[in-house]
């Protein structure tokens, strides 16, 4: 199946500092989602993009698909945005279909 | 609407007893999936279902049970609990299998 990495594994910064968080994966995708687990465990969605740029808000999301990666940037941090945030993608091959598989997540961490 | 459901939300079981965690979904997708969710990694799954009457094994799918009776529930059951088994164990659904999946909230099961 799909192998997903995504880096840094931790991240800590200043309340209104820029991030790019990094997710790469093995095969080709035709799903990729960006999730934030937020202190209570929740799993929201941000983004789902399996190819192209999105925007929402502070953040946006780029996924090359041709290169196999995905970004995630999130500007102007505020404390709110702690958590963990992981991606999953899936694709249409064989045995893999549908399945989705997730990263390790990068851990965020934002001081006031 | 509320998505995608998970009942019940904590749980502590002693070993080698059973139980069974329900998820519903009212978003009339195709595709659900169990993950468990344990310290400092990704989610990884257990079983999925591609429709109603169908299952499948995952990731992980040793010591567990599914069941897919009806579109919007999808059963896990553990039959013989271990310590090795607690975990956060998530739901989700989407429509199909490359498509935006949706998580529910997760159960903590704590077996002692």
């Amino acid at each position: 199946g799909i192998q997903v990495e995504q880096s840094p594994p931790d991240l800590i910064l200043q309340e209104g500092a820029n991030s790019t968080l990094r997710c790469n994966f093995s095969d080709s995708v035709n799903n990729l989602q960006w999730f934030h687990q937020n202190p209570w465990g929740q799993l929201i969605n941000l983004f789902y993009i399996p190819s192209g740029t999105k925007q929402n808000g502070r953040l946006s999301a780029t996924t090359v698909a041709t290169e196999r990666y995905s970004l995630l940037y999130i500007s102007s941090s505020q404390t709110t945005d702690s958590g963990v945030y992981f991606c999953a993608s899936a694709n249409a091959g064989g045995t893999s279909y549908g399945k989705l598989t997730f990263g390790q997540g990068t851990i965020l961490t934002v001081h006031p | 609407n509320a998505g995608v459901t998970q009942t019940p939300k904590f749980r502590v079981l002693k070993t080698g007893q059973s139980m069974t965690l329900l998820c519903a979904q009212d978003m009339n997708h195709e595709y659900m999936y169990w993950y468990r969710q344990d310290p400092g990694m990704g989610l990884r799954l257990i079983h999925y279902s591609v429709g109603e009457g169908t299952t499948a094994k995952g990731e992980v799918p040793d010591g567990y049970n599914v069941s897919r009776l009806k579109k919007q529930n999808f059963l896990l059951g553990l039959e013989s609990a271990a310590p090795s088994q607690t975990s956060v164990y998530f739901c989700a659904s989407s429509y199909t299998g490359l498509t935006e999946a949706f998580f529910g909230q997760g159960t903590r099961l704590t077996v002692v």
